[in-house]
């Protein structure tokens, strides 16, 4: 069975500083891994994504991300956070050629002046 | 222009009353789905169709009817409406492996 885990549940930072976001997922294969942003009142927009290649993968709203599979995790990275970054952040895992995405529980980031 | 398109924004309604969610997409994708996310912000797949047949039904209750109409369609109908089913809904598509969301539906029984 495939499972996320997002070990924080929130995260408070300044603005400017930089943010990683946690991630580790369980799956017995190759898995696809996804980043879901969701601002307040809103749905969910996809951030980026890996499948396969380069393991630092560049997403938009300038967030990065490194697959390593050795440590099962797929963290989420942004050098500098913004006031608009303030959100609610979700890692997902799926298989392969297949459709059902399993999401971690999210993690809050709430960005202070 | 709407991705996904979800109506109404909000549900307000009674114990017991029967309510539908409408969810339209215009990407042309094969694949619809509903999410149901509780008020710990966790995120769960309901139901999935392919080119409207049901491809994914997790243990959801029968209380819950999906119902796709057409590729660019899947509607979300509730009977019986309890205290539990308290959520924000959410609809999505795809075509390969994003999944394009809507806004949501919050839906309040009281």
């Amino acid at each position: 069975a495939q499972s996320v885990t997002q070990p924080d549940i929130h995260i408070t930072v300044s603005e400017g500083a930089s943010l990683e976001l946690r991630c580790n997922y369980s799956y017995g294969a190759t898995p696809y891994l996804f980043w879901y942003v969701q601002s307040p009142g809103q749905g969910l927009q996809l951030l980026l994504k890996y499948f396969s290649g380069d393991t630092l993968v560049q997403g938009i709203k300038g967030f990065e991300a490194e697959f390593k599979r050795s440590q099962s995790s797929f963290n989420l990275r942004k050098p500098s956070v913004h006031w608009s970054d303030a959100a609610e952040y979700f890692c997902a895992v799926g298989p392969v050629n297949d459709y059902k995405l399993s999401f971690g529980a999210g993690t809050t980031v709430t960005v202070r002046a | 222009d709407t991705a996904v398109s979800q109506t109404p924004k909000y549900l307000v309604t009674q114990m017991g009353n029967d309510k539908s969610i409408k969810c339209e997409q215009n990407l042309g994708h094969d694949t619809m789905y509903w999410y149901k996310q509780d008020s710990k912000k966790f995120l769960k797949i309901m139901f999935s169709y392919n080119n409207k047949e049901l491809i994914i039904n997790e243990t959801v209750p029968n209380r819950f009817s999906p119902k796709s109409p057409d590729k660019a369609h899947l509607n979300l109908h509730i009977n019986s409406l309890e205290l539990g089913d308290s959520a924000v809904y959410f609809c999505a598509s795809s075509h390969v492996d994003e999944q394009f969301f809507g806004p949501g539906t919050r839906l309040t029984v009281l």
